[in-house]
């Protein structure tokens, strides 16, 4: 049983580059969620989803886009990356609606932007 | 605005003692959690505590929660080298998105 993987697990960008961070899980969780986790600062929600085509923001949306086409996946975008966008991205994936069941998260993809 | 915020920030114990952090939050909450999280890793749900129970325990485990002080302990008893990570808390509630704490970076020497 996979849970919830990422990919790329690293990727190095230049400034103006774009780039998709794939989430995909297998336990036909509704809702999903894309963190961000910088030092210091904990998990920083980006965006969400509660079913498939659907997307809302978070703490922290700006410089990104999502998609979620199909139920068990959940993709990240980044259409012109910045420096201040070098962190660890978190995808997670919740049986529980509405904010309050247990999150299952992915291993992370490293990003740096030079 | 971080809902939770975990204390200490760092904590060094000797295998064996137990390690106690807590968390502390500013708003009503349906439950808080508490996961943790190795090196490099992703983070493991650890235990749920809903807001109408004072305590959960799972294995060597300990959570209070305290709903009028707004805070929450997690206590690991009889502690391993492989116990070392750092421990998030989370809060949940209906309409409201998970906010996690900065954390508590926890090593156990041996």
């Amino acid at each position: 049983n996979a849970g919830v993987t990422q990919t790329p697990k690293f990727r190095v960008l230049k400034t103006g580059q774009s780039m998709t961070l794939l989430c995909a899980q297998d336990m036909n969780h509704e809702y999903m969620y894309w963190y961000r986790q910088d030092p210091g600062m904990g998990l920083r929600l980006i965006h969400y989803s509660v079913g498939e085509g659907t997307t809302a923001k978070g703490e922290v949306p700006d410089g990104y886009n999502v998609s979620r086409l199909k139920k068990q996946n959940f993709l990240l975008g980044l259409e012109s990356a910045a420096p201040s966008q070098t962190s660890v991205y978190f995808c997670a994936s919740s049986q529980t609606g509405d904010h309050t069941g247990e999150l299952f998260f992915g291993e992370g993809s490293r990003l740096t932007v030079l | 605005s971080q809902q939770g915020e975990e204390d200490p920030q760092a904590l060094s114990i000797q295998e064996g003692e137990n390690a106690t952090m807590n968390c502390s939050y500013k708003t009503s909450i349906n439950n808080l959690q508490w996961y943790r999280q190795n090196s490099g890793r992703g983070l493991v749900h650890l235990i749920l505590i809903r807001s109408n129970e004072r305590e959960k325990h799972s294995g060597r485990l300990r959570v209070t929660l305290d709903t009028s002080k707004k805070s929450s302990s997690l206590l690991i008893t009889a502690s391993r080298a492989a116990d070392t990570a750092s421990y998030f808390c989370a809060t949940g509630n209906y309409g409201q998105n998970f906010v996690f704490g900065p954390g508590t970076r926890l090593s156990v020497l041996p």
